[in-house]
């Protein structure tokens, strides 16, 4: 079983459309990243929360942190076909944010 | 500054043979993290190399290893394939002081027939 579990698995939307994925665990993290993968490529870094009940915004997407610091949640105002792509969250946990736990993603299409 | 780098970026393999992933992080960087990414199970943690000395080191049999050499530059070793190794191999490098960001290169990917 994974320590992240992330829903939906996948999701297929329209331009425009709003969305939220989760991702949820019973262990606290120290802090939690999201990531967005593209095919043939590595993960890149979107966002790293910290603080319990943190809200941050890159643009169109928000990310919240839970205030147990066990569960996290993406929002996508306005989806953009730019915006497809495998996002995974992932805990920290301990201080040395390099023994990182991912979640399984979820895997984003959005038509046009 | 150049990102990551991974080779070979493809490579097919047969049971029981051995195969050697190089990754050479950014500049600067001290430590190299390795994961596994499959369908099934997702991307799961090896091992992390900084300053030529495993750190931390996840839930894999010992046929994985790894080793980081002065450079930071680092190679993971897996013995004995087996078909369930198939996946894609990615390395991340960070300045290694803890808290910062991990930077992904853009994996080798391993087939085991």
């Amino acid at each position: 079983t994974q320590l992240l579990e992330q829903s939906p698995q996948f999701l297929s939307i329209q331009e425009g459309e709003n969305l939220t994925v989760y991702c949820n665990s019973s262990s606290v993290f120290s802090s939690l990243q999201w990531y967005r993968q593209e095919p043939g490529e590595g993960p890149v870094l979107l966002v790293t929360v910290v603080t319990g009940g943190e809200v941050k915004k890159l643009k169109r997407l928000t990310f919240q942190f839970g205030d147990a610091r066990k569960d996290s949640s993406l929002h996508i105002t306005a989806a953009q076909p730019g915006d497809t792509g495998l996002y995974l969250c992932a805990g920290a946990r301990g201080y040395n944010n390099n023994d990182m736990r991912f979640g399984a993603g979820t895997r984003l299409t959005v038509k046009p | 500054k150049a990102g990551v780098t991974q080779t070979p970026r493809y490579l097919i393999k047969t049971r029981g043979q051995q195969v050697t992933l190089s990754c050479s992080p950014i500049s600067g960087h001290r430590s190299v993290s390795w994961y596994q990414q499959t369908p099934g199970q997702g991307l799961q943690f090896l091992f992390e190399y900084f300053s030529e000395t495993q750190r931390n080191k996840g839930n894999f049999p010992g046929r994985f290893s790894g080793r980081q050499f002065s450079n930071s530059r680092s190679e993971m070793n897996v013995s004995t394939l087996e078909l369930g190794d198939s996946a894609l191999y990615l390395c991340a490098s960070s300045l290694g002081r803890g808290g910062e960001t991990q930077y992904f290169g853009p994996g080798t990917r391993l087939l085991v027939l």
